[in-house]
């Protein structure tokens, strides 16, 4: 199975720790995109890569928040300085460069930051 | 500023009856609107997508939905529930740049 694939699956970590998640898509996939997601909630858009170049970027993307792709596969999102409000899952998705095409989900990385 | 409404975060259906999730969206440009499914432990998955063509699409596993323009809605429907199609389904809308705003969800009940 080609699918995005994210790592790690969970993570629990310690209020104050940084913390890296990574994100493979699907090999041709030029666009990767980044979501949180909370619970009861729908995902939250949070950036978005054309190739390796940051394009858009939400205003819930604090500071404390990097995301990179330096080679324009896999891409990278770091918290740092955690808070309790981190606590969510993160998704990452990756679609052709073309109109509307399909974004594919990976299956998250689920934050806990005690 | 692009937003989208899902009345009902839950809705149960008996297996073998008419599946409407509803979804209300709004937005300053022509808008192009999206369904996902998400089962618990995966990621979501498209079912279907509206991009200014037809107004009824039809996607996968029997679902289809209709945009109104008038009524600012895209409801998905499915003629007759599955149990295999409990899971939460999220409505989303795209207009301008790659920025998608998504419903907060509806989770679809299947009772045998």
């Amino acid at each position: 199975d080609t699918g995005v694939s994210q790592n790690p699956r969970h993570k629990i970590t310690k209020r104050g720790q940084n913390v890296t998640f990574r994100c493979d898509p699907i090999s041709e996939h030029n666009r990767l995109y980044w979501y949180r997601q909370t619970l009861g909630q729908g995902p939250e858009f949070l950036t978005y890569f054309q190739n390796e170049a940051q394009l858009e970027k939400s205003r819930l993307l604090s500071d404390r928040f990097s995301a990179e792709r330096p080679k324009g596969s896999f891409s990278t999102l770091e918290i740092q300085r955690t808070e309790q409000g981190d606590s969510a899952m993160y998704l990452c998705a990756s679609s052709l460069g073309l109109e509307l095409n399909e974004q594919f989900f990976g299956p998250g990385t689920r934050l806990t930051v005690l | 500023a692009q937003s989208v409404t899902q009345l009902g975060s839950h809705v149960s259906v008996s297996e073998g009856a008419l599946v409407l999730l509803r979804c209300n969206y709004s937005s300053s440009v022509p808008p192009y609107l999206f369904w996902y499914v998400q089962y618990p432990n995966q990621g979501l998955q498209l079912l279907l997508k509206y991009t200014s063509a037809a107004t009824l699409v039809k996607g996968i596993n029997g679902f289809e939905a209709e945009f109104k323009k008038s009524e600012t809605s895209f409801h998905l429907t499915k003629p007759s529930a599955h149990m295999s199609d409990a899971a939460e389904y999220f409505c989303a809308v795209r207009a301008g740049g790659q920025n998608f705003v998504f419903g907060p969800g509806t989770r679809l009940s299947v009772l045998p």
